[in-house]
């Protein structure tokens, strides 16, 4: 069965700096992909970035970018020039694309402040 | 802009109560899906359906229920609430093998 890990479940940063998020993931399968999603307080759970398990190049959305490394299994999502807006709750979640019918797993979070 | 809309954002019901959460999309999409969010234990699967009238169970089904009679609507059931079922649950829909869309959450008091 496939996991995910987020072995941080705390992290702060100051506005204007970097901050990486990191995340592991286990699976036998080759084709996937790969998603980083933000919750703030109001809850609403929005999709920050994605990655498709073939396209070896990382993905990018303005501030936000990804550093994946197949072999290794890894998906860190870096934040650069920090906002007090990017305070969230922040999950990483796989999904399997071999198999019709199949559903995100998720890691179990991690926090991030940002302080001015 | 697309939706996912959930019937009620706080419920508070009472223990035996049959409860009903309601999740609707405009994205005519195939897949949609339960989960439950609780601190420290991220999001559980709790059931999802890839089709009209179908249904998958996720990690957590007991004490669940679903129904997805028509594509754009998908309901959990709790067939008799209990207080371990107080939570924070979450709908999406999806494509099939794309990212989710999110509901903005109800929030579920059982006493």
């Amino acid at each position: 069965a496939q996991t995910v890990t987020q072995s941080q479940p705390e992290m702060s940063v100051q506005e204007a700096e970097t901050v990486t998020l990191s995340c592991t993931y286990d699976t036998s399968e080759s084709d996937y992909y790969l998603f980083w999603y933000k919750q703030p307080p109001s809850r609403q759970m929005i999709l920050v970035i994605r990655q498709e398990a073939y396209k070896q190049q990382n993905a990018t959305e303005n501030r936000f970018s990804v550093n994946f490394q197949k072999a290794a299994k890894s998906f860190s999502l870096k934040i650069s020039d920090s906002q007090l807006g990017d305070a969230a709750m922040y999950f990483c979640a796989y999904r399997n694309l071999n198999q019709a019918g199949t559903a995100l797993i998720f890691g179990k979070g991690t926090t991030l402040s940002v302080s001015s | 802009d697309v939706k996912v809309t959930q019937s009620s954002r706080y419920l508070v019901k009472r223990t035996g109560e049959k409860v009903f959460l309601e999740c609707v999309q405009d994205m005519d999409h195939e897949n949609m899906f339960w989960y439950r969010q609780d601190p420290g234990l991220g999001l559980r699967l709790i059931y999802f359906s890839y089709d009209v009238k179908m249904k998958e169970k996720g990690d957590i089904p007991e004490g669940y229920s679903v129904s997805r009679e028509k594509k754009e609507r998908f309901s959990l059931i709790l067939e008799s609430a209990s207080t371990n079922q107080t939570s924070m649950y979450l709908c999406a829909s999806s494509l099939a093998g794309g990212g989710y869309t999110f509901g903005s959450g109800t929030r579920l008091t059982v006493v």
